[in-house]
This record gives C-alpha cells, structure tokens and sequence, in this order.
C-alpha cells in the first residue's frame, strides 16, 4: 500500500518568512496529492492540491510542487503569518480511492 | 458549498455502551464518505471506506465488528462504536466525496470527539 513520509514533524519560523514541508511517496500509482491545514480540535481544511500531470501549482502565498520521478512533493508558505500556526497534513491518493496521510508537521509563526 | 456535518460534536459515555455518530453531506450527495480516528498530536488513520448502498471496506486491524458503518443514502454515514472501551476513546473524522465534483476532492466534518469512561 501507500506510504507517506512527511517532514519535519515541527517547523518555527518567524513572521515573514517561508515555510517548506516535505514528502514522499512510495506507489507510483498515486496521482493526487492534496494538503490540508488543521488547528487545533478543528477539522482538515483543504489549502491546495496537485495532480500528477501538474509540476507546480501556486495560491496566492502557498504553492505545491511535484516531482513524480523522485516521489516528492513540497509545500511552501511564503511571508508567512501568525494565523499560518497549525498542523499541516500531506496526502496522496489514487483517483477514485482514499487518502493516505502523513504524520503531520506542526508549523508555529511568531510575530 | 462542500459542507459535512458531524453530530454529535462530542459524546463522553460509559464502558460497553454503543455509540452512533452521523455524517451527513449538507449541499452536495456523497458517493463515497470515509471514516477516520485522530489520537491527539497524531495523524488521521483510515478506518473505513463507504460507499452509498454497500458494505464498507475496512482498512486493516479494524474490527468489522466493532465499528459497524451504514451509508443508507447518499447524505448519510453513520459510525456505530459498539461496546466501547476507554482505548476507543478519540476524535472520529469523516469526510465525503462528491458525486459532480473533482473525483478526488475531500470534504471533512469538524468531528466528533468520544471519551469512554
């Protein structure tokens, strides 16, 4: 089956800084790639994802990248803010079955 | 739009005692809802798979048994812990997928905290 690696388990940066979270994947099958931010006691929130005929994808502050060779894909947060503080989960998946997520990081912004 | 709905939100309960938990999708008929359970500062860990008019597919170590799972129509999933025991104690996620939209997509409830005592 599926694994996801995610790192680093916890990230602090300062306000407006960028923030990098990593991960890897093991099944080459795997063509979605979803990632979601989650405060506490709070639901997963999809932020962005990417399919696998995509290389980069950009949102305002937050951009996904892909590199379908290696099995990684990357989020990065840019100028970041306090309320960027949460835990931010990878996952991927294959079109038409379920999600298989990271371990999570915990990303914490001061001011 | 996208909306899934949990209840309840939290239910604290006495060991051996069933618990039912609902996840319905509000604006949107859901194919597919998947069960999750989150112990605190970890990840969300699939339990099950359903789909709308069949039997949920489990992941493994999941007892069947245990957590019993009905998608009756294409809004509703219910969870039903059977005897519960304090190890069961966690934060249930559902999430839905929807039948018009991108396949892949995700819609999660805000959960449903259990404590068994």
């Amino acid at each position: 089956g599926e694994n996801v690696e995610q790192h680093p388990s916890t990230l602090s940066v300062q306000e407006g800084d960028s923030a990098v979270i990593k991960c890897t994947y093991s099944d080459s099958a795997s063509n979605y790639f979803p990632w979601y931010k989650q405060e506490l006691g709070k639901r997963p929130q999809l932020i962005i994802d990417i399919r696998s005929n995509v290389g980069e994808k950009k949102d305002q502050r937050i951009a996904v990248t892909l590199n379908k060779t290696a099995k990684h894909f990357s989020l990065h947060i840019t100028e970041t803010q306090p309320e960027d503080s949460a835990v931010y989960f990878c996952a991927a998946g294959d079109s038409g079955y379920a999600l298989n997520f990271g371990k999570g990081t915990s990303l914490l912004v001061t001011p | 739009g996208a909306v899934v709905s949990q209840h309840p939100s939290w239910v604290i309960c006495k060991s051996g005692t069933s618990v039912k938990i609902e996840c319905r999708s509000l604006d949107f008929q859901a194919t597919t809802m998947f069960w999750y359970r989150q112990f605190p500062k970890q990840s969300l860990m699939l339990m099950a798979t359903s789909n709308e008019g069949s039997k949920a597919t489990y992941e493994q170590g999941v007892e069947k048994d245990k957590f019993l799972i009905n998608h009756a129509s294409l809004t509703l999933s219910t969870l039903t812990v059977t005897s519960a025991h304090p190890e069961d104690s966690s934060f249930y996620i559902c999430s839905a997928r929807a039948a018009d939209r991108a396949q892949e997509t995700q819609y999660f409830g805000p959960g449903t905290r259990l404590l068994v005592l």
